[in-house]
């Protein structure tokens, strides 16, 4: 059975500062992993999707890497601000199954 | 693109009585998802629909919960009776229908059910 684990679960940082969330799997059998964003009462919003064959992908400030033979995913923010605040969800889609396996986020603060 | 459709937005309810959340995805996909995200937790997956077919329901709670996407576009997920644990964010989610590699996950606002 699939278990994605995110590290930290909480994290604040002052603002402009680089940071980096973790996201580890257990099994490697994966298709694609998708980085989420969800803000308070809200849905969830995709910031990247790497497929299993891709070892990063990239969109403005955002970096996400994978690497699947250790199970681990990062993504990098780059210079933060205040309305990065939110919570990041990390999902993978293992192969078979269309469903994604979520971890239970890093929620992330930023102070101006 | 009109996002996935999620109502009603929010609900209260007593333990013991019945909830009916609605979902329309987005134009064009034929794979639907019913997730079920409790406080502090990532999403669960509860239902997954190939067009008006069932692929996954592992995971539905079948003695309480029921769902059903007719004509493959909208779907209903219902509750009856609801109990407290089912206090929970609801999402809906659409993709693509290709099986291989890639097509992302789009989600809806979801329904913040509160079971009282």
């Amino acid at each position: 059975k699939q278990e994605v684990t995110q590290i930290p679960a909480a994290l604040s940082v002052p603002e402009g500062e680089n940071l980096v969330l973790n996201c580890s799997f257990t099994d490697s059998a994966i298709y694609n992993l998708q980085w989420f964003r969800q803000d308070p009462g809200k849905g969830l919003t995709s910031l990247l999707l790497i497929q299993s064959s891709q070892r990063e992908q990239t969109s403005g400030r955002l970096n996400a890497s994978l690497d699947k033979s250790s199970g681990r995913s990062t993504l990098y923010i780059a210079a933060s601000q205040p309305g990065d605040s939110a919570t990041y969800l990390c999902a993978v889609r293992h192969a078979g199954r269309r469903a994604l396996t979520f971890g239970s986020g890093t929620r992330l603060q930023v102070q101006p | 693109e009109a996002g996935v459709a999620q109502s009603p937005r929010y609900k209260i309810i007593e333990k013991r009585q019945s909830v009916a959340f609605w979902c329309n995805p987005i134009s064009g996909h034929a794979t639907l998802y019913w997730y079920q995200q409790i406080l502090g937790q990532g999403p669960k997956l509860l239902i997954q629909f190939q067009n008006n077919g069932v692929v996954d329901d592992s995971q539905l709670p079948k003695d309480r919960f029921s769902a059903e996407r007719l004509k493959g576009v909208d779907s209903t997920l219902k509750i009856q009776p609801a109990k407290l644990e089912d206090s929970a964010v609801y999402l809906c989610a659409s993709s693509l229908a290709r099986d291989r590699e890639g097509y992302e996950q789009y989600f809806g606002p979801g329904t913040r059910l509160t079971v009282t």
